[in-house]
């Protein structure tokens, strides 16, 4: 059974562009997370995704945002990047949404600014 | 809100050894999950033990145990006959299970566990 795959495992972008990742969760999981991973902050949580609807949201700026496709497939997206964007981001799927739901994490996307 | 808090940055342990992270949290809710996740080099983060709130037995999983202290909001882990590939940061995290709330994990800052040959 393939894990949570994420892609790309890396990427750099100047600071004003914007950048999607993708994330594809285990077969039958229908709950996609994501985080954000840096030195100072730790893991942050950013939004989380079910049947295609967003049901949970940290707090973070507008430029953040996501979306989930009927395959459960997710991408966020980050506009208008900033140096202090530059981090690990980790996508989590679950099979479904709930307090009780373990979560399996991909092994991130390295997003770097300059 | 609830708050997780790792006091020990790094830790070090020699093999075959036993060492144990500590880990407190801060929650007025008393229905949660705790869960000790291990992010070695490659980055992805690996569930090693999870415990439910409501069970008073302390979850073990192979050389992996918890000591679990309700009362105390303390949420330690015990890795016993430690070996090379135990090597990793290790977060403790915290999952509310009260009906209504959000579902997201709430992570400490980590330990990063090194292991002596």
């Amino acid at each position: 059974k393939a894990g949570v795959t994420q892609t790309p495992r890396y990427l750099i972008k100047t600071r004003g562009q914007q950048v999607t990742l993708s994330c594809s969760p285990i077969s039958g999981h229908r709950s996609v997370s994501w985080y954000q991973q840096t030195p100072g902050q730790g893991l942050q949580f950013l939004f989380e995704y079910f049947s295609e609807t967003q049901r949970n949201k940290g707090n973070f700026p507008g430029r953040f945002s996501g979306r989930q496709f009927s395959n459960s497939r997710s991408e966020m997206n980050v506009s208008t990047l900033e140096l202090g964007d530059s981090a690990l981001y980790l996508c989590a799927s679950s099979r479904d949404w709930g307090m009780s739901a373990e979560a399996f994490f991909g092994q991130g996307t390295r997003l770097t600014v300059v | 809100a609830q708050t997780v808090t790792q006091s020990q940055p790094e830790m070090s342990v020699q093999e075959a050894e036993t060492v144990t992270l500590s880990c407190t949290y801060d929650t007025s809710e008393s229905d949660y999950y705790l869960f000790w996740y291990k992010q070695p080099p490659s980055r992805q983060m690996i569930l090693v033990i999870r415990q439910e709130a409501y069970k008073q037995q302390n979850a073990t999983e192979n050389r992996f145990s918890v000591n679990f202290q309700k009362a105390a909001k303390s949420f330690s882990l015990k890795i016993s006959d430690s070996q090379l590939g135990d090597a990793a940061m290790y977060f403790c995290a915290y999952r509310s299970a009260t009906r209504g709330s959000q579902g997201n994990l709430i992570f400490g800052k980590g330990t990063k566990l090194s292991v002596k040959p």
